[in-house]
């Protein structure tokens, strides 16, 4: 079975600092995809960067990284340069199977990030 | 980019009635829609998997009678909740997954359903 563990329930960081997200994941399925998203409290769910098993490089998108530590199984999310506008809850997800699967996504437990002004 | 819109964005309604959520995907087609709740202050929980003209298949403790999903087309899927009860109250979200996935972009959100049952 599949699982997400985020171990990090609230987090609290100075604007313009870096910050690191954390997120282990389990699975046996050698294929597998890493996904992180954002969640303010409109609710709405935004997708921010995706990870695949087989990725050679950590993925980036603008200021946010992904650090894939395979061996490990963990996946933390880097968002550099952090601005007020980061304050949300952040998910880390998971998909079992090829990308071209239609498997489902499960997500861990979230981690609300806080940016101090 | 893809896009889902998921009506209504709230809706309160009183014990024992049905209400609807529609999701839709409005430049692409969904074959397979994911369906989730969310209680307050913790995590999606999938509900349900569909896929277009067939079966949804449920995940385990959701009840199928109560939660009743339709894919009915590739781009309209719903979800309706039998006879609310208070507990029911929560935010219920779709995902759609256009066509038979696609890197990066093959999960679309709805905006999300916030529903209080009185």
């Amino acid at each position: 079975a599949q699982k997400i563990t985020q171990t990090q329930p609230g987090m609290f960081v100075q604007e313009k600092e870096a910050v690191t997200l954390d997120c282990t994941y389990d699975t046996s399925d050698p294929s597998y995809g890493l996904f992180w998203y954002k969640q303010p409290s409109s609710g709405e769910m935004i997708f921010l960067i995706y990870q695949g098993s087989y990725d050679q490089q950590n993925a980036t998108e603008g200021r946010y990284s992904l650090n894939f530590q395979k061996a490990r199984k963990s996946a933390n999310l880097v968002i550099s340069a952090s601005q007020l506008g980061d304050s949300a809850m952040y998910f880390c997800a998971m998909r079992e199977g090829q990308e071209s699967s239609a498997s489902k996504i499960i997500f861990g437990s979230g981690t609300r990030l806080s940016i101090r002004p | 980019g893809a896009v889902v819109s998921q009506h209504p964005s709230r809706v309160i309604c009183k014990s024992g009635t049905s209400v609807k959520i529609e999701c839709r995907s409005l430049d692409f087609q969904a074959t397979t829609m994911f369906w989730y709740r969310q209680f307050p202050k913790q995590s999606l929980m999938l509900m349900a998997t569909s896929n277009e003209g067939s079966k949804a298949t449920y995940e385990q403790g959701v009840e199928k009678d109560k939660f009743l999903i339709n894919h009915a087309s590739l781009t309209l899927s719903t979800l309706t909740v039998t006879s609310a009860h208070p507990e029911d109250s929560s935010f219920y979200i779709c995902s759609a997954l256009q066509g038979r996935g696609h890197r990066y972009y093959g999960y679309t959100f709805g905006s999300g359903t916030r529903l209080t049952v009185v």
